[in-house]
């Protein structure tokens, strides 16, 4: 049973409108993480919370914004979408311990906007 | 800022043959980084394949070898024999925070393709 659940697989938006993609961890992780990859580029770390709180925001658009309701869900709320938005999102989890920790993944969201 | 620079695009290796996938990095606010192999199998999320956080030490796991060379900045992934279920997206990364493997640069990636 996957452990990270992203949600939905796939997404198809419409420029200017807005999307959330869903994240919930059931491996008991106190940090959660979104990473992207648009075509032809490696992921790139987006934001990392732990005990729910943004300890790192590499994103410089606010279009990007975090929301942790509970603390195993990290969701990706993206506002006013480009095309260049397009890529895939992947969420991830670690249990925080010094120099240690190993990322979990999700099976990632696909996002295309039109 | 750093970087991780890997074989591009897709590899194709036959059944039982062997494999090497180069990976070079570049890390600009440490001297000797954390490296990782992920692996990324098809409907799947990245899982850990090895890492090592000792230059000059060698990480193992399925087969899989990568030696962390600091003469050369690099951690280039090899295995003797290859399978067709090894047939995945692999990807090399560092990670530069002295109290955290979290925040990942990556590779972009390659994808190997082991035919029968």
């Amino acid at each position: 049973d996957p452990k990270i659940i992203q949600k939905p697989k796939y997404l198809v938006a419409v420029t200017g409108s807005e999307k959330i993609l869903i994240c919930e961890q059931y491996l008991g992780h106190n940090a959660m993480y979104w990473y992207r990859q648009s075509a032809k580029k490696p992921l790139e770390f987006m934001f990392s919370y732990s005990y729910q709180k943004l300890m790192d925001n590499q994103t410089a658009s606010s279009r990007f914004q975090p929301q942790s309701s509970k603390k195993n869900h990290l969701d990706l709320q993206i506002t006013a979408l480009k095309p260049d938005d397009s890529a895939t999102y992947f969420c991830a989890s670690s249990q925080v311990r010094e120099g240690a920790e190993t990322l979990y993944f999700g099976s990632g969201t696909r996002l295309t906007v039109l | 800022g750093d970087s991780v620079t890997q074989t591009e695009g897709q590899v194709t290796v036959s059944e039982s043959k062997s494999l090497i996938i180069n990976c070079t990095y570049s890390a600009t606010s440490i001297a000797y980084p954390n490296l990782f192999w992920y692996v990324r199998y098809p409907g799947e999320g990245l899982q850990l394949l090895l890492k090592v956080i000792t230059a000059g030490q060698k990480g193992s796991s399925r087969g899989f070898e990568a030696t962390y060379n600091k003469e050369t900045t690099s951690f280039h992934l090899q295995k003797a024999s290859v399978q067709e279920s090894d047939s995945a997206v692999y990807y090399c990364a560092l990670s530069d925070l002295g109290g955290s493997n979290a925040k990942l640069t990556f590779g972009k990636g390659t994808k190997l393709s082991v035919k029968s």
